[in-house]
Formats: C-alpha cells, structure tokens, sequence
C-alpha cells in the first residue's frame, strides 16, 4: 500500500491569489491523479502527472489555471491559480502503487478543503 | 454518456440491516475494473472493494460484497449489518485502461444509518 500526505488540510485565500498543494508519496509510484470535488459533487480528473514531462490534462482543465510539477517518483505539487470562488472545492491527489496494474487500488490524499473569499 | 451512473442520490438504512447501492457503468472494452469507495465528513476516500471485469466471482471484503452482474454492466455494492460509522458517501468508479488508467467516479449515494 501507499501512505500520502497532502498539504495543507485546508486555507482560505482570497479571491486572485494561487495556491500550491503538495502531495508526498511514501513509495514511489507510477501514476498520481489530481481530482477536484466541487461541493456536493463527485470527483474529476483534472490531470496525470507525469514524471519528467508536462500533465496530461481533462478537457476543461489548462494548464495556466492548473499548472502541475512532478518532478520525481513520489512527489507532485498542483498550484490553483487566479483563484476565484467557482475554485471553492476539495482537491484530492491520488496514486497508484508500484506499477498500476488495472487492479491496483487507488489510494488517495487527505485532500485539501480550499474556499475562496 | 455518463460512464459510471449511480441511481441513488441518498439512503436511509436501520441500523444492522443490509442495503446495496446500485451502480451501472458504460465501456466498450473488455478489460476494465470496478471500485467502491467510501467518503466520510472528513473527505478522505477510503478504499472499499474491488471488481475486475474477468472475475469469474463476485468480490467480497468483510461485510462489503460486490454484486456483479457484466452482461448488463451493473456493480452494485452490498453492505451487511449496517453499522453508524458507515454513515458516508458512497462512490462507484471504474478504471480501463484503454483510457489511461484513470478512475472515473458516479455522482455518489449518502448513506445514513439510523440507530
């Protein structure tokens, strides 16, 4: 299994200020995920992050709003920018251990509960 | 399309009886696997079970089953012996990885168990 930790838990920002969260892995893994969940909402893929080369993003996710560093095998940051309150949302990092197969269970950060005023 | 669709919006359950959450989902490929996850009111998202699509058996952890039914694509969620703590969300995801192994997630159930 997969231990990770993602910070911060939780911050208020105002409204046209970034954020950057960090998700750390205790293993390295292949894949990590960052997931928005709107509230009342389910999750959705925003990007892979790839390690070495630039995120695979979901078709309305941008790179200049969302931009995502990996740059190793258990690392990743995801920076919220030019924030506003739509941004209001639980962001998850997720990862998959070793080398991902279909059956892998996903495991998942904290998650980070940010509102925007 | 919706991928995964969870029919459910919310449940109330007495408590240690059982209830299934049902979960249909859409692919054209043949390999792909299905998860169950359960979210409390702290956010987190705790991995419940786990349903490949060769799985000749219907998967089962503890007092979590997975009825699963491949010719009409469905995957519903059994939990027995209900219990307050599984008050949560529930989220039905499926992963192929035709499309990159990536976790798509249903709208969610909220489960409420009453005492």
């Amino acid at each position: 299994s997969a231990v990770i930790s993602q910070k911060p838990s939780r911050d208020i920002c105002q409204r046209g200020t970034s954020l950057t969260i960090q998700c750390q892995v205790d293993s390295q893994v292949t894949m990590m995920f960052w997931y928005r969940q709107q509230p009342g909402q389910s999750l959705t893929l925003i990007a892979t992050a790839n390690q070495g080369s630039e995120a695979t993003y979901e078709s309305g996710f941008v790179i200049d709003k969302f931009p995502i560093s990996r740059p190793n095998l258990t690392f990743s940051t995801l920076t919220v920018s030019n924030m506003s309150p739509e941004d209001s949302s639980i962001y998850l990092c997720s990862a998959g251990a070793g080398a991902f197969l279909m059956n892998t269970e996903a495991f998942f950060g904290q998650g980070t509960r940010l509102t925007v005023v | 399309a919706q991928k995964i669709t969870q029919t459910q919006p919310g449940m109330f359950v007495q408590e240690k009886e059982a209830v299934t959450l049902d979960c249909t989902y859409d692919t054209s490929d043949q390999s792909y696997g299905l998860f169950w996850y359960k979210q409390p009111s702290s956010g987190e998202m705790i991995f419940l079970i786990y349903q490949g699509s060769y799985d000749e058996q219907n998967a089962t952890e503890g007092r979590y089953s997975l009825n699963f039914q491949k010719a009409r694509k469905s995957a519903n969620l059994v939990i027995s012996a209900s219990q307050l703590g599984d008050s949560a969300m529930y989220f039905c995801a499926m992963r192929e990885p035709a499309a990159g192994n990536k976790l798509t997630f249903g709208g969610g159930t909220r489960v409420l168990v009453k005492p």
